[in-house]
């Protein structure tokens, strides 16, 4: 079946622009994540959504950042005001449920100029 | 912060040889993850190892989990050049369901 999606793959922007981007979990995936990852770096946690709501938004670095989940399924994260340290590869990934292994999907690598 | 670390931080080896990977870790957890990564993108499950387990394999793959030195290492047995990629170890703290990772392991496996 079809793995996690995310798009674009690839955004560029300049510093100030607001950007959101997208991502498409496995159908039926209860669980989904949102991790951000800076070059030679492991993935660091943003936020994690059950369902419709996030239940741990603590890897937020700042009100800049905010992502939704409004009908359990597709999610956008959003950044208002970005800035040249917003760059990184933005990885989402959904489980179907709590506490097992994460799909991963192949990333949206943002630039902010 | 990054609650587990890799060792070494790179490894290059012959393409048939084994590759050790280690990772250590600070915090209790219900269980330790493995993943491989390509190029920077997707991370692609390995094996999810739990807490009241000591080893697990899976094909070519072997773990192991050491609770009371909080450490786990990543066995790849007759490696092929395909194997080359960072390999990161992942868990989950506290009974969180965020996963934290480590930096990695670059290996690289020479023809």
């Amino acid at each position: 079946g079809a793995g996690v999606s995310q798009t674009p793959s690839n955004k560029v922007t300049e510093k100030g622009k607001y950007v959101e981007l997208r991502c498409d979990p496995i159908s039926g995936h209860t669980a989904l994540y949102w991790y951000r990852q800076s070059l030679g770096q492991g993935p660091e946690f943003l936020i994690y959504f059950q369902g419709t709501g996030a239940a741990d938004d603590s890897g937020l670095p700042n009100d800049r950042f905010f992502a939704v989940r409004p009908e359990g399924s597709v999610s956008t994260l959003k950044i208002q005001r970005t800035e040249r340290g917003d760059s990184a590869v933005y990885l989402c990934a959904s489980s179907p449920y709590p506490g097992n292994e994460q799909f991963f999907g192949p990333g949206t690598r943002l630039t902010v100029l | 912060s990054q609650q587990g670390e890799e060792d070494p931080q790179a490894l290059s080896i012959q393409e048939g040889e084994n590759a050790t990977m280690n990772c250590s870790y600070k915090t209790s957890i219900n269980n330790l993850q493995w993943y491989r990564q390509n190029s920077g993108r997707g991370l692609v499950h390995l094996i999810l190892i739990r807490s009241n387990e000591r080893e697990k394999h899976s094909g070519r793959l072997r773990v192991t989990l050491d609770t009371s030195k909080k450490s786990s290492s990543l066995l790849i047995t007759a490696s092929r050049a395909a194997d080359t990629a960072s390999y990161f170890c992942a868990t989950a703290p506290g009974g969180a369901q965020k996963l934290v990772f480590g930096q990695g392991t670059r290996l690289t496996i020479n023809p």
